[in-house]
């Protein structure tokens, strides 16, 4: 069945960095993307980007350029989205959710469990 | 960025009604709009994709409609599992953009 599964909570303070891993497995890695999603509390989804497992090509919201990157390792079907320069508003829970490729009409069919950052001093 | 703005933001409604939720884009976005549910603590989960699709599994009381900016979630017949947090979702323009959310509660 199809999984991604997410790394733990973590806790960072101001101006650190956070990593957070999203393994796949049940599907073929490399035909669909994953996007990032984050949801600060009480709040609605908002979108931060993508990137193609198979090329490695990313694309981000405007609002995060500069400050998040997103990787994958091919060997182990995990993608990586780390975002630097944390301030208190990036806390929040970050999903990963897959979309298959290429597709006119795209939508988020799976997605992890969530992992929940705080960014506190 | 296209704004997704959803109505009501909460909904009191009693086991077996017909509710509708409704979502509407800043700019016409053709059928590029999704549904989910988000229960408590999880992740959301996919309803109904390209406006009026059912994802596999979802059972049929869930219907959507619409096109352009002007979007429905319908609900034929509550029950105990549908109250939640919907959400609707635009991936016409980048970036995505999301509703803020209809709560769905128990009357």
């Amino acid at each position: 069945q199809v999984q991604l599964v997410q790394s733990g909570a973590e806790v960072k303070k101001p101006g650190a960095s956070v990593r957070i891993s999203c393994k796949a497995s049940g599907y073929t890695f490399i035909a669909y993307y994953i996007h990032w999603v984050r949801q600060a509390p009480g709040q609605g989804p908002e979108w931060m980007g993508w990137i193609n497992p198979n090329s490695g090509a990313t694309h981000f919201a405007q609002k995060f350029q500069g400050r998040v990157t997103m990787t994958r390792d091919t060997s182990i079907n995990t993608v990586y989205m780390e975002l630097n320069n944390l301030r208190s508003d990036d806390t929040a829970v970050y999903y990963c959710a897959r979309v298959k490729v290429p597709a006119h009409i795209y939508y988020f069919d799976y997605w992890g469990q969530g992992t929940l950052v705080t960014v506190s001093s | 960025d296209i704004q997704m703005t959803q109505s009501p933001s909460s909904l009191s409604a009693s086991v077996g009604d017909r509710v509708t939720i409704t979502c509407r884009a800043s700019q016409s976005i053709s059928t590029h709009l999704n549904w989910y549910q988000q229960k408590s603590g999880k992740a959301p989960q996919l309803l109904i994709f390209d406006a009026s699709t059912l994802q596999r599994g979802v059972p049929s009381r869930f219907s959507g409609g619409g096109s352009g900016t002007d979007f429905t979630l319908t609900i034929s017949s509550l029950q105990p599992e549908d109250f939640a947090t919907y959400y609707c979702h635009q991936s016409y323009n980048t970036p995505d953009t999301f509703g803020q959310g209809t709560r769905l509660e128990i009357k």
